[in-house]
């Protein structure tokens, strides 16, 4: 069985602070996918990125970081100064052949 | 523009009244799925499908069935629906899993059914 747990439920900043989001995750096999998604309040699934169980390279886009660690099952994310336009639900994943397993989302709230 | 269309986006009904959610998409991906998502529970996934003909169930299948008769095509059926089918509905595609580095999944922009 794999599981995703993301244990924050809610966090709420200011603007320009700096937010991490942690995914634990748990699974047997030794090929896996894990995706970041963010989910706006108008409800669409944005998809932020996707990385390999094999590779395990930290990642930045713009504001946005990934630090993947095999040893601990985690795979934080990171958005630096944050915007108001960074308010949503935001869910991490983890698929292997052909199941796709979501955490129960942490609410990012920023407040101007 | 490639996308996956879900059908209708909005439903209230009653229980017992048989509905069907349509989920499309134009990128020829041989691997669907169906996703519901609750507060506090994130998405949990239906059913999905390999390909034609070839489905299987996710976490929560109870209370609802799919077919795969096209590539393009995956329904979600929901026989006698009940309140407790009263959710948020995502439908998803991706290429399939021969080449694992094809990982990333299409959403459709959500059906929200309420069953009174």
């Amino acid at each position: 069985a794999q599981k995703v747990t993301q244990a924050q439920t809610e966090i709420s900043v200011v603007e320009k602070e700096d937010v991490t989001l942690d995914c634990v995750y748990e699974t047997r096999d030794t090929t896996y996918y894990l995706f970041w998604y963010k989910q706006p309040p108008s409800g669409e699934l944005v998809f932020l990125i996707r990385r390999n169980s094999f590779d395990e390279q930290n990642e930045i886009s713009g504001r946005y970081s990934w630090n993947f660690q095999k040893s601990t099952s985690s795979f934080n994310f990171t958005i630096t100064a944050s915007q108001v336009v960074d308010s949503a639900v935001y869910f991490c994943a983890l698929r292997n052949d052909y199941k796709l397993s979501f955490g129960a989302g942490t609410t990012v709230t920023v407040r101007a | 523009e490639a996308q996956v269309t879900q059908n209708p986006r909005y439903l209230i009904t009653v229980t017992g009244k048989k509905l069907t959610v349509t989920c499309s998409q134009n990128m020829n991906h041989e691997y669907m799925s169906w996703y519901r998502q609750d507060p506090g529970l994130g998405l949990r996934q239906i059913y999905y499908s390999m390909n034609v003909e070839v489905t299987d169930k996710g976490d929560v299948p109870e209370g609802y069935k799919v077919s795969r008769k096209e590539k393009r095509n995956f329904p979600l059926i929901l026989e006698s629906p009940s309140p407790n089918q009263t959710s948020l509905y995502f439908c998803a595609s991706s290429l399939g899993f021969q080449e694992m580095d094809t990982g990333e999944l299409f959403f459709g922009e959500g059906s929200r059914l309420t069953v009174l």
